[in-house]
């Protein structure tokens, strides 16, 4: 258990709609990350929050949101979708935001697009 | 960041070392190597991190050259549990972009 936990843990929704992924970081953590793992493309960073502020992009689509709020606790938004957004999505927290922190993953939510 | 070939797949016996080599030549001075592994469809968990040392904790060793452009990975006694795509990172933040990874399988 790495003490990052995610909700839902699965999702079944239909095109075009909007869900929202929810995920607390270990006690103590500061930075959350999301991913997107799908069959075909690996595992991809989004996006990162440090202390409620947005501090990095990777690879997101501008369907996708994402926020940190007070307590820490993040939730990414994702709306309009397609079919191809159907994978998992995996939350991870660290301590701070160097390269010398690592980074842990939570269980996942598996989204699935119909 | 800096990009990283590693093998495809790799098999070891149960009970014996599993050594996972990692290529990282454009690595830049300030970026660190990770290793996370991911069991089925889990989480990735992480293994160990390192700059210029050879580290070694509880799961693992790393062995970084001299010239940081390689680095390995030893699992001393694997078990049926490890077997997991290894992934092999550099970065000098928390961006990490994860490859394709190495498949460990271990055999009875």
């Amino acid at each position: 258990d790495s003490g990052v936990t995610q909700t839902p843990k699965h999702l079944i929704t239909a095109t075009g709609q909007r869900v929202t992924l929810r995920c607390s970081p270990r006690s103590g953590d500061l930075s959350v990350y999301w991913y997107q793992q799908s069959l075909d493309q690996g595992l991809q960073f989004l996006i990162q929050y440090y202390n409620g502020e947005e501090r990095a992009k990777g690879n997101i689509l501008e369907r996708f949101s994402a926020q940190q709020f007070p307590d820490l606790h993040s939730e990414l938004n994702l709306s309009s979708l397609e079919l191809g957004d159907s994978a998992l999505y995996f939350c991870a927290s660290s301590v701070g935001t160097s390269g010398r922190n690592e980074q842990f993953f939570g269980p996942g939510t598996r989204l699935t697009v119909l | 960041d800096a990009k990283t070939t590693q093998p495809t797949s790799m098999d070891c016996a149960e009970g014996r070392a599993a050594n996972l080599p990692c290529n990282h030549s454009t690595i830049s001075g300030n970026e660190y190597v990770y290793w996370y592994r991911q069991i089925h469809s889990q989480g990735p968990q992480y293994i160990i991190h390192g700059l210029k040392n050879n580290e070694t904790n509880e799961m693992a060793s790393l062995i970084i050259t001299e010239d940081r452009k390689s680095s390995t990975l030893i699992l001393p006694h694997a078990t049926l549990r490890d077997t997991a795509v290894y992934y092999c990172i550099v970065a000098n933040n928390n961006d990490m972009r994860f490859g394709a990874g190495t498949r460990l399988t271990v055999k009875p």
